[in-house]
């Protein structure tokens, strides 16, 4: 079965400068996606990155990278030039689709709550 | 365009009730999927639907149950609420089943007395 595993409950980061949360998961799959989410103290939920496991290029959204090591399951969110709008809950999540059934398996971890100080 | 929508936002029910949670999805998408996320933990699979046919169901008793209609809304069923039902009702939607990336409502949430 898979598994994620986020192992910072909480973190914080001054304004402006560089925070990363780890994340690692378990599957035996080789071919999966990974994800990170925020959720705000409003409570939706919305997509921050992704990263499809086939690619070795790590994805990249403005300010929001990771740091994807398949070999040893990792797959970490760097956030710079941290601004008070980050601060959120991020959960890690692993994504596994079945081409057949049209299926597809969410995992989330626990999630980290980060915290942006001024 | 309007984001996924949930109601009702908040309730109140005492255990062994029903409750019924209904979610619209973003206009265009065909897949609703259902999570609950007690607090303090993370969003825990439920039910995915496409399409209107179930197409994937997580570790849940029976007491839950969904339907997906055919202007692609969803309705989430649970049969005699316990205390442990109180969370969170997360509802999502997708384009296809394809992309993964899941659009999620402002959820609902539930706590049983």
């Amino acid at each position: 079965a898979q598994t994620v595993t986020q192992s910072q409950p909480e973190m914080s980061v001054q304004e402006a400068e560089t925070v990363t949360l780890s994340c690692t998961y378990d599957t035996s799959e080789n071919n999966y996606y990974l994800f990170w989410y925020k959720q705000p103290p409003s409570r939706q939920m919305i997509l921050v990155i992704r990263q499809e496991a086939y690619k070795q290029q790590n994805a990249t959204e403005n300010r929001f990278s990771v740091n994807f090591q398949k070999a040893a399951k990792s797959f970490s969110l760097k956030i710079s030039d941290s601004q008070l709008g980050d601060t959120a809950m991020y959960f890690c999540a692993f994504m596994k689709r079945s081409p057949t059934s049209g299926t597809y398996k969410y995992i989330f971890g626990t999630g980290t709550r980060l915290k942006v100080l001024a | 365009d309007a984001g996924v929508t949930q109601s009702p936002t908040h309730l109140i029910k005492t255990r062994g009730q029903h409750v019924t949670l209904r979610c619209s999805p973003i206009s265009g998408h065909k897949s609703v999927s259902w999570y609950q996320q007690v607090l303090g933990q993370g969003p825990q699979f439920i039910f995915q639907y496409y399409e209107k046919e179930e197409r994937g169901r997580g570790n849940f008793p029976d007491r839950f149950s969904a339907r997906q209609f055919p202007n692609y809304s969803s309705e989430l069923n649970v049969n005699a609420l316990l205390l442990g039902d109180s969370a969170l009702y997360l509802c999502a939607s997708s384009r296809e089943w394809q992309t993964g990336e899941l659009f999620f409502g402002e959820g609902s949430r539930l706590t049983v007395l």
